[in-house]
């Protein structure tokens, strides 16, 4: 079956890093999406990764390894207004998007 | 602004009736997709639709419906037949369904049924 893991939720302090992971068992893998989801909003698009290694934009990086079936979401220097949550959905060999649930952050003061 | 609309953002309805949730975009994206969002679990496909007139079941498309006539409308019906249709309904487009391209969502409906 396909399969994506992430930790249900997360605390970290404003001003700092926090590395959110993800598993995936996908049948194919066609690339690596991360999004974020304010509650009760849209997600949004923050990266796709479909090559092995780092790719930063900004305070966000994310990344990924095909051999391992992992990827992660890198943020610093934490806002509040990072208090979301965090999807990591895989492209499959059919073009089809597998998300996880989502890891919700919370971020304290 | 180019974007997705979806309306309303809430919606009550009494078990037993079917309702329809409206979906618009103004992206000329070709490609348009409807997801169920439950707490604690990942995104579900419906229902997708790649081109006008055409549309492909997702992994729980069971007790709904959809329309594709128009480039920019991809209207969802949830029928009486769907066993737990309280949920968040999320819309989204891409420029194309067959190739690999970042998914524009809409605001959501949530929707609870009583």
């Amino acid at each position: 079956g396909q399969n994506i893991d992430q930790p249900t939720e997360m605390t970290a302090t404003e001003g700092a890093i926090v590395q959110i992971n993800c598993t995936y068992q996908t049948s194919g893998f066609n690339g690596l999406f991360w999004y974020q989801q304010h509650a009760g909003e849209a997600p949004t698009f923050l990266s796709y990764n479909v090559l092995d290694g780092l790719e930063e934009k900004g305070r966000f990086s994310s990344f990924l390894s095909r051999s391992k079936g992992y990827s992660y979401l890198l943020l610093k220097e934490l806002q509040m207004k990072d208090s979301a949550s965090y999807l990591c959905a895989v492209t499959d060999s059919n073009y089809q998007l597998i998300w996880g649930a989502g890891t919700k952050l919370i971020i304290k003061p | 602004d180019g974007g997705i609309t979806q309306s309303p953002k809430y919606l009550f309805r009494k078990e037993g009736q079917n309702v329809t949730l409206s979906c618009e975009q103004n992206l000329n994206h070709d490609a348009m997709y409807w997801y169920r969002q439950d707490p604690g679990q990942g995104l579900r496909l419906i229902y997708y639709s790649q081109i006008v007139n055409d549309f492909q079941k997702g992994d729980i498309a069971e007790g709904y419906s959809v329309s594709r006539e128009k480039k920019e409308s991809f209207p969802l019906t949830v029928t009486s037949a769907q066993k737990n249709p309280t949920a968040f309904y999320l819309c989204a487009s891409s420029i194309q369904g067959d190739q690999i391209y970042e998914q524009y969502f809409g605001p959501g409906t949530r929707l609870t049924v009583t």
